[in-house]
């Protein structure tokens, strides 16, 4: 295990539901990232987070609303979902120091249908 | 716009084989550059990582190269096993873009006995 669990692992929801992704991280990392993987397509990054402000947003929709309140939890709020937003959301998280390597929870397998 | 890729999607290879997966980046300010291991259902998983002032790094049974003058990043797997069937990325970190990976497609790795 990496340490970074999300919940849940598996989510199906409709256009018009609104439902949130959880990441939990138990490393004392500062920075904390969402993902986007599709099939056939490199992972997206979608935001990033460091000591629990926003520093970037990949021109991701509104339809996705990140959330950070402390350094162990990131939300990514849903609403309003389309079809194609069906896709696995990784969270990962970074430590401070010199390494860049980042540890990925488990994803999470979101349906929109 | 700047990419990291994979030059095969699959690769399918004999339990005991040497595999070899390739990736090309295309931006030279790359300066630090991580393979990750995806097994289906989970999160990618970090196998190894090289710095731009390296061409090359071995860890148990895995061995990373690098060459910056062609711009092209391998991972070497010795003896595969059939556990080492998984998707393969390479990521890039840009050092003065922030603090994101940017990551390549993956080559999925077939090992049978």
């Amino acid at each position: 295990e990496t340490g970074v669990t999300q919940t849940p692992r598996h989510l199906v929801m409709g256009m018009t539901n609104k439902k949130s992704l959880k990441c939990e991280q138990h490393l004392g990392h500062n920075a904390m990232y969402w993902y986007k993987q599709s099939a056939k397509k490199p992972l997206e990054l979608m935001f990033v987070y460091n000591f629990k402000e926003q520093t970037e947003n990949n021109s991701v929709p509104s339809r996705f609303s990140p959330e950070c309140p402390n350094s162990s939890h990131l939300f990514l709020h849903l609403h309003t979902l389309q079809p194609e937003d069906s896709a696995l959301y990784l969270c990962a998280t970074r430590g401070a120091g010199g390494s860049n390597e980042q540890f990925f929870g488990p994803g999470t397998r979101l349906t929109v249908l | 716009g700047e990419s990291v890729g994979l030059h095969l999607p699959t690769l399918s290879v004999q339990e005991g084989d040497n595999s070899i997966i390739n990736c090309a980046y295309s931006n030279s300010a790359s300066d630090y550059f991580i393979w990750y291991k995806q097994e289906s259902g989970k999160g990618p998983q970090f196998i190894i990582d090289i710095r731009s002032n390296m061409d090359k790094r071995q860890g148990q049974r895995v061995t990373v190269l690098l060459n910056k003058t062609v711009k092209h990043l391998s991972l070497q797997i010795a003896a595969t096993q059939p556990g080492d069937s998984a998707v393969y990325f390479c990521a890039e970190f840009i050092n003065q873009a922030g603090t994101a990976l940017i990551f390549g497609k993956g080559t999925t790795l077939s090992v049978s006995s």
